[in-house]
Order: structure tokens, then C-alpha cells, then sequence
């Protein structure tokens, strides 16, 4: 199993140029998520899918949009890029079966470094 | 919002001394989980505590989850450089979306 893959895993973009950051997972978990990590703010929501057909905004969506294209694919896109973009970005996923005792761990991909210059 | 502060952001220790981070959120939770980020690396799940006045221990690290479920830590003894890397905590709230700490990164000199 790859468990999260994201690609790719470096990019650098020039302001307003657009792209899609590519994430999939096999492990038949229903929800996926993605992140940005900035230094020293942690890990911040832009966008999350809680299951196949759905998707609902994070702490951070602005500039973002996501396709939750099937159970295991998640895509961000970035319309027209801009240096506030800078971060690394993660997808990650999870069983979601439900109960909040449940072990509902994140399991994220590699992480994508993307730089907008 | 949810907000889950999370202190100290940096943490230089002599290896074999103990490190301490710790997380408070701002409402009552229904579970709190810890992750570890090697430099360079992405977030791998620790553990996940869920009821009040919890503990667990793996090996040299021991996680508390507080009684009003607000707040928790993670306690490393004797530190090896093997535990370098920036430590998060999520909280979340009833049945939604973990929220993130801001992460502590700890640097262990040999």
C-alpha cells in the first residue's frame, strides 16, 4: 500500500499561473483534507472532503478549490497563483467511520513544496 | 472558532535532558491527538487520547489529557537526538475536524 500520494512534489510558479496539486489515497478512507504549513503557524485547513461527493471549506479557503473526483482522489487548484501561496502543502485522509471515540488518525501524504514567485 | 494553542514554539534541550509541550484549547474536547513532523517529513499520528484525566505512555513519551478535556501534554524523558522534529497537537470538538496546534519543534544538542 502507498497509503497518500501527492504530486508533485516540488513546484515553482510564477504569479498568476494557475495548477492543481494532485492527491490520492488507497486505503478506502471516506474523508481527505488539505493543508498548507507556513513556519510557525502550524497545520491550517483550506479545504476538506468528509466523504465521495462532498466538500466544505476550511480555516483557509481563499484563492483555493478543490474536486473530490472519486473515493480516492482529491485535487486542489490554484487559479491564479500568488506569492501569499508560498507554503508546503499536504493532503491527508481518514476512515471517518464515525463516533468521536473511534481512531480517526490522519494519515497525510509527502507534502508538496510550492513556491510562487 | 475552535482554537487550540500550543506552547513553547521552540524547545532547545541537551540530550538526556526531559522536554514538555503542551496544548490548551479554548472549549471542551472530545479527544486530543499528537503528531510528530521529522524536519523535512510530514506529520505522523503519535496517539490519541479521549477521556478525562487520561495517560499513556509509549516508551519515553507520556501523553495527558486533562480532566475538563481542555487542555493536554506530552512529556519525553531522557531525550535522544532521534526525538528532533516539531511536535503538533489536534484537538477536536464533538464529531468535526481536528484543529492543529502550531506545533513545538524540538532540537536536541548532542
Amino acid at each position: 500500500n502507498a497509503g497518500v500520494t501527492q504530486t508533485p512534489k516540488f513546484q515553482v510558479l510564477k504569479t498568476g499561473q494557475s495548477m492543481t496539486l494532485q492527491c490520492a489515497q488507497d486505503m478506502n478512507h471516506n474523508s481527505m483534507y488539505w493543508y498548507r504549513q507556513d513556519p510557525g503557524m502550524g497545520l491550517r485547513l483550506i479545504y476538506y472532503s468528509a466523504s465521495e461527493g462532498t466538500t466544505d471549506k476550511g480555516e483557509v479557503p481563499n484563492g483555493y478549490n478543490v474536486s473530490r473526483l472519486n473515493k480516492r482522489e482529491f485535487s486542489l487548484r490554484l487559479e491564479s497563483a500568488a506569492p501569499s501561496q508560498t507554503s508546503v502543502y499536504f493532503c491527508a485522509s481518514r476512515p471517518r467511520t464515525g463516533g468521536v471515540s473511534a481512531n480517526e488518525k490522519l494519515f497525510f501524504g509527502s507534502g508538496t513544496q510550492l513556491s510562487v514567485l | 472558532g475552535q482554537q487550540v494553542m500550543q506552547i513553547p514554539q521552540y524547545q532547545h534541550v541537551q540530550e538526556g535532558e526531559d522536554f514538555t509541550t503542551y496544548c490548551n484549547s479554548s472549549t471542551t474536547l472530545s479527544n486530543i491527538q499528537w503528531y510528530k513532523q521529522r524536519p523535512g517529513g510530514h506529520p505522523v499520528f503519535l496517539i490519541q487520547l479521549v477521556k478525562s484525566g487520561e495517560v499513556k505512555k509509549q516508551k519515553r513519551l507520556t501523553f495527558q489529557f486533562g480532566e475538563a478535556k481542555k487542555n493536554s501534554s506530552l512529556h519525553i524523558t531522557a531525550t535522544q537526538t532521534t526525538d528532533v522534529g516539531t511536535y503538533f497537537c489536534a484537538g477536536t470538538e464533538g464529531s468535526y475536524i481536528p484543529t492543529f496546534g502550531r506545533g513545538t519543534s524540538l532540537i536536541v544538542h548532542p
